[in-house]
């Protein structure tokens, strides 16, 4: 496998279910990231993390909480969600601190009834 | 407040012409510009990128364009070909990936 890998592709959940979502980078770099995309909205980009350690949290609600236990892989715990919290959730990594772009997964389509 | 602004959600050319697409922002301390390329049901993927020191970088049939006093960047795509119908995506940083910005998207249909 090659690039960023990231599973569930689609998701259906409960508000009151707990899931999550995983990704994982084969491209060697050192940095992972999660965004979120809602529809006719900017990429939102939700915490990042830099050589296992979390660097950004743009003020996401701690419904979502994030877990990267080594550079390579990267998750996204999910519990207690709303539906407006249903979007693309895009799981990106890259090589810090050069300004080398992100590649991203394909992302997992999340819909919260 | 949006600091990339994509104003055309949409735009339409014919095969063989030329794709402009445009992407305003107002943080003048961005100095690191790119554009990412998306089909439906997959990520972004990147296509090209572009430093303040540069007006212009060419890959291509793309080309990226820098206009630091009107805080405005530009992409060509010339020729146009039917798979270059995507969204794109202009996003500008601060220096480093972490602190990228994204614009909205254009959608561009390359037409028969």
């Amino acid at each position: 496998e090659t690039g960023v890998t990231q599973t569930p592709r689609h998701l259906v959940m409960g508000m009151t279910n707990k899931k999550s979502l995983k990704c994982e980078q084969h491209l060697g770099h050192n940095a992972m990231y999660w965004y979120k995309q809602s529809a006719k909205k900017p990429l939102e980009l939700m915490f990042v993390y830099n050589f296992k350690e979390q660097t950004e949290n743009n003020s996401v609600p701690s419904r979502f909480s994030p877990e990267c236990p080594n550079s390579s892989h990267l998750f996204l715990h999910l519990h207690t969600l709303q539906p407006e919290d249903s979007a693309l959730y895009l799981c990106a990594s890259s090589q810090e601190p050069y300004n080398s772009p992100l590649h991203f997964g394909n992302g997992t389509r999340l819909t919260v009834t | 407040d949006q600091q990339v602004k994509q104003n055309s959600p949409s735009l339409s050319v014919q095969e063989g012409r030329i794709s402009i697409l445009n992407c305003d922002y107002t943080n003048s301390m961005f100095d690191y510009f790119l554009w990412y390329k998306k089909y439906p049901a997959e990520g972004p993927t990147f296509l090209i990128s572009i430093s303040s020191i540069k007006d212009k970088n060419e890959d291509g049939r793309f080309t990226v364009f820098l206009n630091k006093s009107a805080k405005h960047l530009s992409l060509h795509i010339v020729p146009s070909q039917p798979g270059d119908s995507a969204v794109y995506f202009c996003a500008a940083s601060t220096g480093t990936a972490s602190k990228l910005t994204f614009g909205t998207g254009t959608r561009l249909q390359v037409t028969l």
